[in-house]
């Protein structure tokens, strides 16, 4: 069975602070796919970014960065030098190949960036 | 490009009645899936839609029920609803044709209150 688990549930930082957001995740699929989605105040969400499970290498887009580890079941994301626009709601999500086209999400976890 | 619509956005019902939610998905997308979204249990897959066909449904009781239009709009309606079916229902199109590689574009959602 699949499952995502982000054990932050509230994270609190100061404007140009660095913060990772963790997330677990557990699948029996030697394919799947993991992704981040933001969800700020306004309430849509808004995907950041996809991994496939042959993809380990980490990649960085801006201040954002993820560091995906199968060996740990692993897909974490940093914010550099954060900005009061990045307060939202994070969400890991987790899509197995042979999972029947069902993408599940983890808690979620609260960013709050204070100026 | 209009993103994905979901109408009404906002509803109040009280306990026993049914209620019918709305999604445009983008255009070209052909998978729809929904979501409920609550404080307490975070986002649950409630089902997914392509081609008019179900291929997945969430642990969602028989009173909630979908399904899709050729032109791959899709509706979702809950029956006799309960205050527990008070929530964000959330629709997202994708535009992966099989598998589960594709991220997922989200609407704003559908606020039901039920009373």
């Amino acid at each position: 069975a699949q499952k995502v688990t982000q054990a932050q549930t509230e994270i609190s930082v100061v404007e140009k602070e660095d913060v990772t957001l963790d997330c677990v995740y557990e699948t029996r699929d030697t394919t799947y796919y993991l992704f981040w989605y933001k969800q700020p105040p306004s309430g849509e969400l808004v995907f950041l970014i996809r991994r496939n499970s042959f993809d380990e290498q980490n990649e960085i887009s801006g201040r954002y960065s993820w560091n995906f580890q199968k060996s740990t079941s692993s897909f974490n994301f940093t914010i550099t030098a954060s900005q009061v626009v990045d307060s939202a709601v994070y969400f890991c999500a987790l899509s197995e190949a042979t999972g029947g086209f069902k993408t599940i999400f983890g808690a979620g976890t609260r960013l709050f960036v204070k100026a | 490009k209009a993103g994905v619509t979901q109408t009404p956005r906002y509803l109040i019902k009280t306990r026993g009645q049914q209620v019918t939610l709305s999604c445009s998905p983008i255009s070209g997308h052909r998978s729809v899936s929904w979501y409920q979204q609550t404080p307490g249990q975070g986002l649950q897959f409630l089902f997914e839609y392509f081609s008019e066909t179900q291929r997945n449904k969430g642990n969602f009781p028989g009173r909630f029920s979908g399904r899709q239009f050729s032109n791959s709009r899709s509706e979702m309606n809950v029956s006799t609803l309960e205050l527990g079916d008070s929530a964000l229902y959330l629709c997202a199109s994708s535009l992966v044709a099989s598998g589960n590689t594709g991220e997922l574009f989200f609407g704003e959602g559908s606020r039901l209150t039920v009373l």
